[in-house]
């Protein structure tokens, strides 16, 4: 079956410190991986996608690459801002059907 | 474009009571989506639409029931609330699939209370 395992938070960092989020799939066939982000008291919004092994989504100096071999697409960024708080949570789609989520990782960002 | 909206924001109920989460969608999307959030447990499907006239069932459908009667419209309907039900709802749409990458959008969301 599909499923979607992330690292559980929170995570806490300091401002301008290196991010990863660790991110792994369990999927049939070849599905698309998205990272959505949810700021507090919103509904999520995507953050980026990639639709085949080896892509790398990036955007808002967020970066994830489609790992076949390892089944991951672990999300990165270089720099971490306050205003990059939110809960993000990684997703998997397998042809028509709806994405299958993971737990969600809350992140904190500390001036 | 206002996108995907929700009402209401928030409710209280007691259990036993009966309400409708209405949602709406101006994209003209062919799919809807319900999901609720949860605590630890991400977010799970309840009901989607691949058009009007047609709903299946998602991976937590017990308890809700939902139509599409417009492109437009996909109400969420508890018809007598739990407590186990007490969770975030949102409403999510996107286009037809074409590859399985198109991008959901979601509603701000439903924050329901059972007593």
């Amino acid at each position: 079956g599909n499923s979607v395992t992330q690292m559980e938070g929170p995570v806490t960092l300091s401002e301008e410190a290196f991010l990863t989020i660790n991110c792994t799939y369990t999927a049939t066939g070849y599905p698309s991986l998205f990272w959505y982000v949810q700021y507090p008291g919103e509904g999520l919004q995507l953050l980026l996608k990639a639709t085949k092994a080896d892509d790398k989504g990036s955007n808002k100096g967020f970066e994830a690459t489609y790992r076949k071999e390892t089944t991951s697409f672990h999300l990165e960024k270089g720099s971490v801002q306050v205003s990059d708080s939110a809960v993000y949570f990684c997703a998997l789609s397998a042809g028509a059907n709806n994405l299958f989520f993971g737990t969600g990782t809350r992140l904190t960002v500390i001036p | 474009n206002a996108g995907v909206t929700q009402t209401p924001k928030f409710q209280v109920l007691k259990t036993g009571q009966s309400m409708t989460l209405q949602c709406a969608q101006d994209m003209n999307h062919e799919y809807m989506s319900w999901y609720r959030q949860d605590p630890g447990m991400g977010l799970r499907l309840i009901h989607y639409s691949v058009g009007a006239g047609i709903t299946d069932q998602g991976e937590v459908p017990n308890g809700y029931n939902v139509s599409r009667s417009t492109t437009e419209d996909f109400p969420l309907r508890l018809l007598s609330a739990a407590p186990s039900q007490t969770s975030v709802y949102f409403c999510a749409s996107r286009e037809v699939p074409s590859g399985g990458a198109e991008t959901q959008y979601f509603g701000p969301g439903t924050r329901l209370l059972v007593l």
